[in-house]
């Protein structure tokens, strides 16, 4: 199957400074590229999608402002901690698309520990 | 509004045990249900896309089904290995994103 790629796999940060989390479609282009947040036990939580080349459409509650994401290429996207608390201390997911209609897959995952 | 529901939330079995699990949807034009597996810590891995009624998909000891409610992942004769998440998915009607379902854990006691 196709693959996504996600750097860093886990990341440790102080609160306040900032953390990009790369994800990267090896093998196919990514019209779209979504962003999930999970806490234990829970499903997944979509936080925003993004279209290569468009702003990214944010889910009810994200924070644009805190959660940046670009969607620069067909096969990068980049989301952007910014000013990371504690709180913000959580398993990163993305995924992507390579057309409508088509199967979504994704990456390994970025674990997230703010102190 | 788009829903997906999978039961049960969680399902302990003997290896060799076969089982199936549940997931309903409710979404207007279906365009395809997805199955994906998850470990601890890892994302989705996927495992089906199923389109329309009627339609079977195989790998290994799983065995995916779809009706026009719902769909099936069936598990034949499962190993301790097979213990995981299962998670299903339907593309949103009225929106570009994945509608999930609560997933089903899935333990197999040797």
């Amino acid at each position: 199957g196709a693959v996504v790629s996600q750097h860093p796999s886990w990341v440790i940060c102080k609160s306040g400074t900032s953390v990009k989390i790369e994800c990267r479609s090896l093998d196919f282009q990514a019209t779209t590229m979504f962003w999930y947040r999970q806490f234990p036990k829970q499903s997944l939580m979509l936080m925003a999608t993004s279209n290569e080349g468009s702003k990214a459409t944010y889910e009810q509650g994200v924070e644009k402002d805190k959660f940046l994401i670009n969607h620069a290429s067909l096969t990068l996207s980049t989301l952007t901690v910014t000013s990371a608390h504690p709180e913000d201390s959580s398993f990163y997911i993305c995924s992507a698309e390579q057309g409508p209609g088509n199967t979504i897959y994704f990456g390994e995952g970025s674990w997230l520990t703010v102190v | 509004e788009d829903q997906v529901t999978q039961s049960p939330e969680a399902l302990r079995l003997q290896e060799g045990e076969s089982s199936s699990l549940n997931c309903s949807y409710t979404v207007s034009g279906l365009r395809g249900l997805f199955w994906y597996r998850q470990d601890p810590g890892k994302g989705p891995e996927f495992l089906f896309t199923l389109y329309s009624a009627g339609e079977e998909k195989e790998k290994e000891r799983l065995k995916a089904t779809l009706t026009k409610k719902e769909s099936f992942l069936h598990i034949t004769a499962p190993k301790p290995e097979d213990s995981a998440t299962y998670l299903c998915a339907v593309p949103s009607q009225g929106a570009q994103k994945l509608v999930f379902g609560q997933g089903t854990r899935l333990t197999i006691n040797p």
